[in-house]
């Protein structure tokens, strides 16, 4: 049973925009969660994209943009790279220095 | 240059205590703010955060995991421990450790497969 909700796949055609969503079973995201995005590839240790909800890390491209869409933490890629094809996954404070993530979205770029 | 690297062993027997150790380089775990987190990553699956130990002592744990779990710091050495007892096949997972700062993990270390077999 998952807390934290993501798309469990997503394909997009390079060039075009995708958005990836983080959510809760129960309840909705804001930025009192202070969401963070990160990126897997295969063999890989995970790599931080955005923190606090729409902060960039230092040497991520500004392709890559955080928000709150309705409910949902959201990221989104504009104009998507072959090599942007991964693993993603949210994490969520959930009070108490206590942390969640989510199940993770497969990225397809096709 | 902050790294962090993980080391123990690769293979631990059901019912063993699994000992992980992180050894953190550039930043001093003393440093106000400063935490480090264990996250685990069972194969082909999703990231499952452990247990938090900030520069202060504080240590905070995964409500699920929090009767098997312990995590400590030895600041003379830079290192912060994670001890896990009862393992259990579904154990079997690539253990991180990761810098906790300002919101986000932002250093990971490469990671350690423990494979929990008998």
């Amino acid at each position: 049973q998952t807390v934290v909700t993501q798309e469990p796949s997503l394909s997009v055609s390079p060039g075009r925009t995708v958005t990836l969503t983080c959510g809760l079973r129960s309840g909705s995201v804001s930025t009192n969660f202070h969401p963070s995005w990160y990126q897997q590839t295969p063999g890989q240790a995970p790599r931080t994209l955005i923190y606090n909800t729409n902060s960039r890390s230092s040497g991520v491209p500004d392709r890559f943009s955080g928000s709150i869409l309705g409910n949902k933490a959201a990221l989104t890629i504009t104009g998507a790279q072959t090599d942007d094809e991964s693993d993603y996954y949210c994490a969520l404070y959930m009070g108490g220095a206590i942390w969640m993530f989510g199940g993770g979205t497969k990225l397809t770029v096709l | 240059q902050i790294t962090l690297k993980e080391s123990g062993p690769a293979l631990v027997k059901p019912t063993q205590t699994l000992t992980l150790t992180c050894t953190v380089s550039g930043v001093s775990l003393t440093t106000s703010g400063v935490g480090v987190d264990w996250i685990r990553q069972p194969p082909g699956k999703a990231l499952e955060w452990l247990a938090s130990i900030y520069w202060n002592g504080d240590n905070y744990y995964s409500p699920s995991l929090k009767s098997r779990v312990t995590i400590t710091k030895d600041t003379s050495r830079n290192q912060v421990v994670l001890t896990m007892t009862n393992m259990d096949p579904v154990d079997t997972a690539t253990y991180y450790c990761a810098r906790n700062w300002q919101w986000r993990f932002d250093y990971w270390g490469q990671g350690t497969l423990v494979t929990v077999s008998s």
